[in-house]
């Protein structure tokens, strides 16, 4: 087991709703990455945080938006909700991205599903 | 462009036959790749990464950068192979871009 936690497993919500998609890094990591993964796509890289700064963010619409807290746990937050928002959801940790070696261990996913 | 490509969504090889898993990047700096493992009912997973040119579960990978590669290979498959593979590039210091996977399948 990784350690990586992510709540809840299952989502299901209407269009138009908001949801909030939660990570729990792994002990000591201080960075967690979002990803989206749609049907038949691989990994889409959303945001990245270290130690609670947001360094890097990749294809994240603006009705998403995310945040790091200072006990390192990181929240995704989906608003106006659309079908096609519909996904596998995943969180990752790292201890820090900047070491030559470093590893991401990723979480179980937390799957939306927007009816 | 930064893009990662897995041309084969499916491969199917005989167990004790070679396996190839492709990979093609697009990347204008100097490329860092991953290949990452996702097993039936676990978590993906790192499964070797090129700087460190090591053999994993019998799994090499090798970065060529004249063809922009950075194929999976392991010369005699097993069952317990079987699993979603993700060719990954880091960008940066803190991005990443993931290809849309194979599922490798071994059969007996």
């Amino acid at each position: 087991d990784s350690g990586v936690t992510q709540t809840p497993k299952h989502l299901i919500t209407a269009t138009g709703q908001r949801v909030t998609l939660r990570c729990s890094p792994r002990s000591g990591d201080l960075s967690v990455y979002w990803y989206q993964q749609s049907l038949d796509q691989g990994l889409q890289f959303l945001i990245q945080y270290y130690n609670g700064e947001e360094r890097a963010k990749g294809n994240i619409l603006e009705r998403f938006s995310a945040q790091q807290f200072p006990d390192l746990h990181s929240e995704l937050n989906l608003s106006s909700l659309e079908l096609g928002d519909s996904a596998l959801y995943f969180c990752a940790s790292s201890v820090d991205p900047r070491a030559a070696q470093e590893t991401q261990y990723f979480g179980p996913g937390t799957r939306l599903l927007v009816l | 462009a930064q893009r990662v490509t897995q041309p084969e969504k499916l491969l199917s090889v005989f167990k004790g036959a070679p396996v190839e898993l492709k990979c093609n990047y697009s990347y204008s700096g100097s490329p860092e790749l991953f290949w990452y493992v996702q097993y039936s009912r676990q978590r993906l997973q790192l499964l070797l990464r090129h700087i460190s040119r090591e053999s994993i579960k019998g799994f090499t990978a090798d970065l060529n950068k004249g063809e922009t590669s950075f194929h999976l290979k392991k010369p005699f498959a097993q069952e317990e192979d079987s699993a979603m593979y993700y060719c990954a590039l880091r960008v940066g210091t803190y991005k990443y871009i993931f290809g849309t996977g194979t599922r490798l399948k071994v059969l007996a």
